[in-house]
C-alpha cells in the first residue's frame, strides 16, 4: 500500500498570503488529521476530517481551515499568513472507525513565511 | 483534558548502552498511550501503543514502555541501543473514549554515538 502523501513538499509565501496544502491518505482510510509542527510549540493537533465530516478541532485561529473530499483526500488552508505560521505540517490518516487505531504520518509540508 | 511531559529534550548515548526517555501524563479520564518516532525529514512512524491489559508493551525493534497508572508514566526503554536509532520520539495520549485525538509531548531527542 502507498503510504501518506503531502503535497508539496516545500512552500514559502510571505505574510498576508494564504495557502493550500493537501494530503492523500492511505487507501481505505476515511479519517485524515492535521498537525503543525514547530520548535517552539512541539506537535500541536488542528483538526481530523472522517467523511467529509469534521470530527474534531484543536485550539487554532478560523485562519486555519479544512476540508475532506470523497475519495477522503483533504486539504487545509491557511488565510492571511502570518510570520508565526511557519511549521512543518503533518496530516495523518487511519481507518476513524476504530478508537486509538494507528495513525500513519506523512512527510509533511514545510511552510515558510517571509 | 490531556497533557504529556517529556522530561528530557535531549537525550545523548553511547551505542549499545541502555536508555531510558520518560515520559509523565497528565489526564482527567483515562487514557491510551503512544510513542512515536520521528527521523530527519520524515514524518512520524508508531512505535508502540497501550490500550489495555498488560502493562508492558514491546515494539519489534527492541523498544519496550511500561504503563504505570500510580506514577502516571509510559517510560521508554531499550537496553542496548544502535546508531539508527538516533530520532526524535515523541509520547502521545489520547481519552480512551471515542474518537479521541492525541495530544504530544514535546519530543526527547536521541543521540547515539560510537
Amino acid at each position: 500500500k502507498a503510504g501518506v502523501t503531502q503535497t508539496p513538499r516545500y512552500l514559502i509565501k510571505t505574510r498576508g498570503q494564504q495557502v493550500t496544502l493537501s494530503c492523500s491518505p492511505i487507501s481505505g482510510h476515511r479519517s485524515v488529521s492535521w498537525y503543525q509542527q514547530t520548535p517552539g510549540q512541539g506537535l500541536q493537533f488542528l483538526f481530523e476530517y472522517f467523511s467529509e465530516t469534521q470530527r474534531n478541532k484543536g485550539n487554532f485561529p478560523g485562519r486555519f481551515s479544512g476540508r475532506q473530499f470523497s475519495n477522503s483526500r483533504s486539504e487545509m488552508n491557511v488565510s492571511t499568513l502570518e510570520l508565526g505560521d511557519s511549521a512543518l505540517y503533518l496530516c495523518a490518516s487511519s481507518s476513524g472507525t476504530v478508537p486509538a487505531d494507528t495513525q500513519y504520518f506523512g512527510p509533511g509540508t514545510r511552510l515558510t513565511v517571509l | 483534558a490531556q497533557s504529556v511531559t517529556q522530561l528530557d529534550s535531549q537525550v545523548p548515548v553511547f551505542e549499545e548502552a541502555p536508555v531510558e526517555l520518560r515520559c509523565n501524563y497528565s489526564s482527567s479520564v483515562s487514557v491510551y498511550l503512544f510513542w512515536y518516532v520521528q527521523y530527519p525529514n520524515q514524518g512520524l512512524q508508531l512505535l508502540l501503543k497501550y490500550l489495555s491489559g498488560s502493562t508492558l508493551v514491546e515494539s519489534i525493534n527492541g523498544f519496550e514502555a511500561e504503563f504505570n497508572k500510580s506514577q502516571t508514566s509510559f517510560h521508554l526503554r531499550k537496553p542496548s541501543v544502535h546508531i539508527s536509532d538516533t530520532a526524535e520520539y515523541f509520547c502521545a495520549v489520547s481519552a480512551n473514549s471515542g474518537y479521541s485525538t492525541l495530544t504530544f509531548g514535546k519530543g526527547t531527542m536521541l543521540l547515539v554515538s560510537p
